[in-house]
């Protein structure tokens, strides 16, 4: 079966522009979850989708914002980029229930100018 | 505050050994682990998990320990191999607080030398 997809793989912004990234998680999985990943920084949890719904939200600023479509494809948006934005963005899937494991995309490499 | 730490950021074993990743959580509630693996350009990967019922979960060269009392994992590489080089992360989450979430460590740098 088809993988997560993350669209677009790489991406070059400039400071103050905003972005939207995509994510398109296996079929039948419910739960989307994203992660920021920074050197030194591990993968750090930015917020979960289940059914259209953010279930849960890590600490990051309110420039970092989601949605989650009826058929599980989940976008991100980052407004007012930073320099210190530039990261890979990664994006899970599951099934959504507790000790269900991820399947990760290959993530979307944002680089702010 | 970070409750699930790796504080060895790079590791190097001889091709063949054993390799031994550590992993410390502070959180008590956390009762499942995972370990995940990371090559450069792509996202990570599952490797083995182990439920907080558990002390130990094998599967093929891979081996989880856990130390409850101590709030600490481990995941043994045994033979170590050349592909395996890459990072190798922990993650954890508290399946009891409706969170569904995990919290990953920075990650562990493993490079297997030939």
């Amino acid at each position: 079966k088809a993988g997560v997809t993350q669209t677009p793989r790489y991406l070059i912004k400039t400071r103050g522009q905003q972005v939207t990234l995509s994510c398109s998680p296996i079929s039948g999985h419910r739960s989307v979850s994203w992660y920021q990943q920074t050197p030194g920084q591990g993968l750090q949890f930015l917020f979960e989708y289940f059914s259209e719904t953010q279930r849960n939200k890590g600490n990051f600023p309110g420039r970092f914002s989601g949605r989650q479509f009826s058929n599980s494809r989940s976008e991100m948006n980052v407004s007012t980029l930073e320099l210190g934005d530039s990261a890979l963005y990664l994006c899970a899937s599951s099934l959504g229930a507790a000790n269900n494991g991820y399947t990760f995309g290959s993530g979307t490499r944002l680089t702010v100018v | 505050d970070q409750q699930v730490k790796q504080n060895s950021p790079s590791l190097s074993v001889q091709e063949g050994r054993i390799s031994i990743l550590n992993c410390d959580y502070t959180n008590s509630m956390f009762d499942y682990f995972l370990w995940y693996k990371k090559y450069p350009a792509e996202g990570p990967t599952f490797l083995i998990s182990i439920s907080s019922i558990k002390d130990k979960n094998e599967d093929g060269r891979f081996t989880v320990f856990l130390n409850k009392s101590a709030k600490h994992l481990s995941l043994h590489i045994v033979p170590s191999q050349p592909g395996d080089s890459a990072v190798y992360f922990c993650a954890a989450s508290a399946s009891n607080s409706g969170t569904y979430k995990y919290i990953f460590g920075t990650g562990t740098r493993l490079k297997v030398l030939a």
